[in-house]
């Protein structure tokens, strides 16, 4: 059992440059989520998904954009890089939108030069 | 939306002693309060949750208390140990919808 896995750990990217975190979970959890985690600021909520085909915007959308086509898979792409989202981004996912543990994928470290 | 804040940023104690973590939270609807862990360079894990419906639960050296009148819950970790060095997070999960926000974050360190 894999658990919730990102891909990549590590990735730097040149400004104005696109990319896709993929995120995919095989335990059939309803919930899907992305943070992202700078010093001092705690875990800020940038999309989320109840379902598959259903997504809604978190506290700091802007520049992402996220689809679940599937129960398993969630990805967060960066459409236009900037230095303002170097960051360490998490992607989470949860049982349902109940009183269930989320559950975190081990992180991806991403550099805007 | 909810916000939640979360004291003190950093918490220095010795092996043995108690520690406390407080959180507060905006929105009363919030009907779920979970507690993570962060280990250097690693992911949050859960180490304890509680419902609204529930004033406090316990875990060996952790437990968690919730007064939903003045919107505060907190995490006591007794008999401190090296281990137990980390950044911990606290959360709420709003009524009305699915969003879970967590708090800054507390830097426990724990000195043999």
């Amino acid at each position: 059992n894999a658990g919730v896995t990102q891909t990549p750990k590590f990735q730097v990217l040149k400004t104005g440059q696109s990319m896709t975190l993929q995120c995919a979970q095989d335990m059939n959890h309803e919930y899907m989520s992305w943070y992202r985690q700078d010093p001092g600021m705690g875990l800020r909520l940038i999309h989320y998904s109840v379902g598959a085909g259903i997504t809604d915007q978190g506290e700091v959308p802007n520049g992402y954009n996220v689809s679940r086509s599937t129960t398993e898979d969630f990805p967060l792409r960066l459409l236009s890089a900037a230095p303002s989202q170097t960051s360490v981004y998490f992607c989470a996912s949860s049982y349902s939108t109940d009183y269930t543990e989320a559950f975190f994928g081990q992180g991806t470290r991403l550099t805007v030069v | 939306g909810e916000n939640v804040e979360q004291h003190p940023s950093t918490l220095s104690v010795q092996e043995g002693d108690s520690a406390v973590i407080k959180c507060t939270y905006s929105d009363s609807a919030s009907n779920y309060f979970p507690w993570y862990k962060q280990e250097l360079g690693k992911r949050p894990q859960l180490i304890i949750d509680i419902r609204s419906n529930v004033g406090e639960k316990k875990d060996q050296r952790i437990a968690v208390t919730l007064n939903k009148t003045a919107k505060h819950f907190s995490l006591h970790i007794t008999e401190t140990q090296p281990e137990d060095s980390a950044v911990y997070f606290c959360a709420a999960r709003g009524g009305s919808n699915y969003k879970l926000t967590f708090g800054k974050g507390t830097l426990l360190t724990v000195n043999p």
